[in-house]
């Protein structure tokens, strides 16, 4: 069975912290992504990575930054939490490939940053 | 710019009823479309995907059907269980690769008993 894993469910942050979110993934895929979900703007891409070390931006990086030092592994990182990165935050990932390239998430981390 | 729009935005049925979910998008070079199921505070369960060369796909209940030129996707449940009361999202890839995906804003089901 496919499996994506958000290290937490829920995690309550203060301001001004250095926040970190980690996913794994045993499906060998090249392909991982940060999303977040609010309420009425549905969910958006923060980064993505390709492959090992390599990193793009998606539509809100600002405030974000990640690492991926090895294949199964994705790291949000929040440099300095504020109030509106209250959200919740989901992990996917998948193989390369245009057509037949299912996505696969993680169960999501729910941050409150206080 | 790829947009994509999930009517009706909330369902409520009573159980044994057969219902459809609608998915358009608006631009219909795409290479596939995605149905997911969100439990509320969790994360998303891929149920279907469907390839830009395919019509439909099946999974037990689910049946999903894809017309790229009318830009459309219908998830068809039938026999609906209380148990399939969740948040259903479509995806699309953005163009240029790596499987970016921009959503739908969800429909939102309720079967009762």
């Amino acid at each position: 069975d496919v499996k994506v894993t958000q290290s937490s469910r829920y995690l309550v942050k203060r301001t001004g912290e250095k926040v970190f979110l980690e996913c794994v993934q045993d499906m060998d895929h090249e392909n991982m992504f940060w999303y977040r979900q609010d309420p009425g703007l549905g969910l958006r891409l923060i980064y993505f990575s390709y492959d090992v070390k390599m990193k793009e931006k998606g539509d809100i990086p600002e405030g974000y930054s990640v690492s991926r030092e090895k294949k199964e592994r994705f790291s949000l990182i929040l440099e300095s939490a504020s109030t509106n990165q209250t959200s919740m935050y989901l992990c996917a990932s998948s193989l390369p490939g245009l057509s037949n390239t299912e996505a696969f998430f993680g169960q999501g981390t729910r941050l409150t940053v206080v | 710019k790829q947009e994509v729009t999930q009517i009706p935005a909330a369902l409520s049925v009573p159980e044994g009823e057969n219902l459809v979910l609608n998915c358009s998008f608006t631009d219909s070079a795409i290479y596939n479309l995605q149905w997911f199921r969100q439990d509320p505070g969790k994360g998303l369960t891929s149920l279907l995907l469907i390839q830009s060369s395919q019509r439909e796909q099946t999974s037990g209940r689910l049946n999903a059907s894809l017309d790229k030129s009318s830009g459309r996707s219908t998830l068809y449940i039938a026999a609906s269980q209380p148990g399939d009361s969740a948040t259903y999202l479509c995806a699309v890839p953005i163009s240029g690769g790596y499987n970016k995906l921009i959503f739908g804003a969800g429909t939102r089901l309720a079967v009762h008993p």
